[in-house]
């Protein structure tokens, strides 16, 4: 594919129940980025994946939240007990190596609605 | 922790200039760049500068950094319908691998 692609682009759920977002970069994209986009405000950064490196986890949440990355392929983002606070775009992006020298190409982004 | 801020909302006239603003914390930041979103598309970079530099032009395009007093601004010339989205600055921080992004400014473009 030629972009960043996300499914579902959107989701329902109800309160308390939990969700898997899922991400597939572009190929050959070495680094793998999450971020979470609510009504009317920024981009706050969530998670960071780079090729086998431990992922630097400092935007999560909380708890409920947690991203697995397979090699340097696919992500899922994972909330647990979804709390209606969680509502919001999530974005994934990816680049070909660190931030510092390379772009972030962004996917569509999932809308998820807790109710 | 690093914070970026910008105003809300930019009305201009088909043609004119717009200058949109954005203030930022980190003075180590390395990279500061502009994005796009238009309504249900994703972010797309406009463009970046590297924090040693004061001004980079590209097209219509141009950004002005003051590193002194931490502002960045993008200037569109002669601005058309189709500039009209939300733009976003960012920094990259966290030693290089996470942006700071600012809130976001609606430009609106009216004829």
């Amino acid at each position: 594919g030629a972009g960043v692609s996300q499914s579902p682009s959107n989701k329902v759920t109800e309160k308390g129940k939990d969700v898997e977002l899922r991400c597939d970069p572009i190929s050959g994209h070495t680094a793998l980025y999450w971020y979470r986009q609510r009504l009317g405000q920024g981009l706050e950064f969530l998670i960071y994946f780079q090729g086998n490196s431990a992922p630097d986890k400092s935007g999560l949440p909380s708890d409920r939240f947690s991203a697995e990355r397979t090699g340097e392929s696919v992500s899922t983002l994972t909330i647990q007990r979804t709390q209606q606070e969680d509502s919001a775009v999530y974005l994934c992006a990816s680049s070909l190596g660190t931030a510092r020298n390379n772009e972030q190409f962004f996917g569509p982004g999932t809308r998820l609605t807790v109710l | 922790g690093e914070d970026v801020e910008q105003s809300l909302f930019l009305s201009v006239r088909e043609g004119d200039s717009s200058v949109i603003n954005c203030t930022y914390t980190d003075s180590s930041s390395t990279y500061l760049y502009w994005y796009k979103q238009e309504p249900g598309a994703g972010l797309q970079l406009l463009t970046y500068i590297f924090s040693n530099m004061d001004m980079k032009q590209d097209q219509r395009l141009t950004v002005l950094l003051n590193k002194k007093d931490k502002h960045l601004s993008l200037r569109i010339a002669d601005t058309q319908t189709g500039d009209s989205a939300i733009y976003f600055c960012a920094d990259l921080t966290g030693g290089g691998n996470k942006l700071t992004f600012g809130t976001g400014t609606q430009l609106k473009v009216e004829l």
